[in-house]
């Protein structure tokens, strides 16, 4: 699976959009991109994930840039509920496989 | 909705004693996953099982062995523990056909092991 490069933490004011940026150079034609987060010590829940267009559901939007080698989670109003650490996961064909956890972006969210 | 059962959800054991975690999934789900996450780590995959068959293996130590049952729960067996095994143990749950499916791993709360 392709390697992904996010910043190590970043800072949001509650109720604006925060954009998470993730790098994927190396990522393949098959590769899907996942997007999970992690509060405090709870077990990682899904966010969203897509393969080349642009994903928008109930929590976040996904965009993916055309040559696939960037995307970005974008939250568009941003809770303190928000705080966690934002994992961004480069996979082969989603169905079976494990997900490989990186350094992901701790994302703060102040008010 | 059914969520990811993990138990117990604390553990405490002793150095060389031996622990087991268990691990209920979502019903109809046929694949489990286990994680580990030491203090301020990320999780790191263990272990998965599709149908009851292991379909992947990854940092396990060999003093660890897992199975999973005819009614897909799954359990986690840690011996001869070590003071490096306190950490929070995750298991997750998939269902795999084809068609329609995110491929979304649904995680547990974990199980926090302590070894002293």
């Amino acid at each position: 699976d392709a390697k992904t490069t996010q910043p190590t933490s970043m800072d949001c004011a509650e109720g604006r959009a925060a954009n998470l940026p993730c790098n994927h150079s190396t990522i393949s034609g098959n590769e899907y991109v996942y997007w999970y987060r992690q509060i405090h010590s709870q077990g990682p829940q899904y966010i969203i994930h897509g393969l080349k267009n642009n994903e928008t559901n109930e929590m976040a939007s996904l965009i993916i840039t055309e040559d696939r080698k960037s995307s970005t989670l974008i939250l568009p109003h941003a809770t303190l509920r928000d705080t966690a650490v934002y994992y961004c996961i480069v996979r082969v064909d989603p169905r079976g496989n494990k997900l490989v956890f990186g350094a992901g972006t701790i994302l703060r969210v102040k008010s | 909705a059914a969520g990811v059962i993990q138990s117990p959800r604390h553990l405490i054991k002793e150095k060389r004693e031996t622990a087991t975690l268990k691990c209920y999934p979502i019903p109809r789900h046929d694949t489990v996953y286990w994680y580990q996450q030491g203090p301020g780590q990320d999780p790191q995959f263990l272990i998965s099982f599709y149908e009851k068959m292991q379909s992947d293996k990854g940092s396990i130590p060999d003093r660890f062995s897992a199975q999973q049952f005819s009614d897909y729960h799954s359990e986690l067996n840690m011996s001869s523990l070590e003071l490096g095994d306190s950490a929070l143990y995750f298991c997750a749950s998939s269902f795999f056909y084809r068609g329609k499916n995110t491929g979304e791993l649904f995680f547990g709360e974990g199980s926090r092991l302590t070894v002293l």
